[in-house]
């Protein structure tokens, strides 16, 4: 089946710094990728589509200066938390779905832990 | 897409099969059922999903009700480790990948 990794699965940093996160599709090639965030106790949140080669689709309420989304190839996509703090401590998951599949199936990643201090 | 309407929490016993509902009153034509689970600090799992007719996978099964305005996920033989957050959402399918919306998810519990 098809996987997706992310990492890393938890960091932690000082208020003020930046983090990336890495999302890869491993056994096929990801068209478009969304972010999601989920803060404890609710319900995934969208906060962007990646499209492989252009620029991501931010969802109302997301800045994309603080959230910096780059899709260079078909099997990588990473989300930089720019400046991050402590409000912005949250699990981070990707997605990733392949044009070839006729449905809207969409493979996520482990998640990514992120503890802003 | 579709609003979606499911119980807050449900227990099951280990074992015993786990039905989940899912109400989707106004789903149109060309939307889909979809199902995933999501484990306790891990991404959502997808499970199954169905246009109008029933769907049976390795995992579970999928009841969708002739006028289409609900369905319901069946696990056969529930274990521990279906404990999880099951989520169902309707989309439409096109060409190109669309965005879940998730709601607030029915957490089921399998007790021993």
């Amino acid at each position: 089946g098809a996987v997706v990794s992310q990492h890393p699965s938890w960091v932690i940093c000082k208020s003020g710094t930046s983090v990336k996160i890495e999302c890869r599709s491993l056994d096929f090639q990801a068209t478009t990728m969304f972010w999601y965030r989920q803060f404890p106790k609710q319900s995934l949140m969208l906060m962007a589509t990646s499209n492989e080669g252009s620029k991501a689709t931010y969802e109302q309420g997301v800045e994309k200066d603080k959230f910096l989304i780059n899709h260079a190839s078909l099997t990588l996509s990473t989300l930089t938390v720019t400046s991050a703090h402590p409000e912005d401590s949250s699990f981070y998951i990707c997605s990733a779905s392949s044009r070839t599949s006729g449905y809207n199936e969409q493979f996520f990643g482990p998640g990514t832990r992120l503890t802003v201090l | 897409d579709a609003k979606t309407t499911q119980p807050t929490s449900m227990d099951c016993a280990e074992g015993r099969a786990a039905n989940l509902p899912c109400n989707h009153s106004t789903i149109s034509g060309n939307e889909y059922v979809y199902w995933y689970r999501q484990i306790h600090s891990q991404g959502p799992q997808y499970i199954i999903h169905g246009l109008k007719n029933n769907e049976t996978n390795e995992m579970a099964s999928l009841i969708i009700t002739e006028d289409r305005k609900s369905s319901t996920l069946i696990l056969p033989h529930a274990t521990l480790r279906d404990t999880a957050v099951y989520y169902c959402i309707v989309s439409r399918s096109s060409g190109s990948a669309r965005q879940l919306t998730f709601g607030s998810g029915t957490q089921l519990t399998v007790l021993p």
